[in-house]
């Protein structure tokens, strides 16, 4: 079966140009996660969705962040203009959600580079 | 306050040893807990999921939660080169699937 598909694997851009990172769930999945992570902050979850609805954003960093997820097998996270501090892995992850207890399962990240 | 509390480590443990990596959490109300690893550079891949008190054993593997005193702990048995990586502690902490994670606990098995 496939797993959480992303995609660029690398992206370096210069320093205001739009980014978008892209994510195709697993099939039947109906919660996608987007994180960063970076040694100084680790792991943090930056927006959610459930049923292609956002649950909670509360994590995204600032107005130049934005998610959409416009059916269940596609989403997207774009940084609009990217800053060097914006510079980290991104991971995608889905997981069955809406009650069941079942795990999360990661994507292989997008590792992220503004110059 | 952090939610998800684990020692950040590096845990050195030799080769053939037992790794004993501890995660204690605030949120009474979860039910499900799990392990992941990641290796450097990598993505986290799940381990182990237990969501009743006890003892869970998957191979080397082995499990422990005990909610009344808030914690869950991840054991390695006869630890290999190969079990050198970050181990992430989570909790689902909402019926859409969120995850608490804790900062990840290093472990590094030296030959």
């Amino acid at each position: 079966d496939a797993g959480v598909i992303q995609s660029p694997r690398h992206e370096v851009t210069e320093m205001g140009q739009e980014v978008t990172l892209r994510c195709k769930p697993i099939s039947g999945h109906n919660s996608l996660f987007w994180y960063r992570q970076t040694m100084m902050r680790g792991l943090e979850l930056l927006i959610y969705f459930n049923n292609n609805v956002p649950i909670d954003d509360s994590g995204m960093p600032e107005d130049r962040f934005s998610a959409k997820m416009p059916n269940a097998s596609f989403s997207t996270l774009k940084i609009q203009p990217s800053e060097p501090r914006d510079s980290a892995v991104y991971f995608c992850a889905s997981s069955l959600g809406q009650d069941s207890n079942q795990p999360q399962h990661f994507g292989d990240g997008t590792r992220l580079s503004i110059l | 306050q952090k939610e998800v509390e684990q020692n950040s480590g590096p845990l050195s443990v030799p080769e053939g040893a037992i790794a004993s990596l501890n995660c204690t959490y605030s949120d009474r109300v979860s039910q499900s807990f799990f392990w992941y690893r990641q290796y450097s550079g990598k993505s986290p891949e799940l381990i182990m999921s237990i969501y009743s008190n006890g003892d869970k054993e998957d191979g080397r593997f082995t499990a422990q939660l005990n909610k009344a005193s808030q914690y869950v702990s991840l054991l390695i048995r006869d630890s290999q080169p190969s079990d050198s990586a970050t181990y992430l502690c989570a909790l689902l902490t909402d019926s859409w699937g969120k995850f608490q994670f804790g900062a990840g606990t290093q472990v590094v098995v030296t030959p």
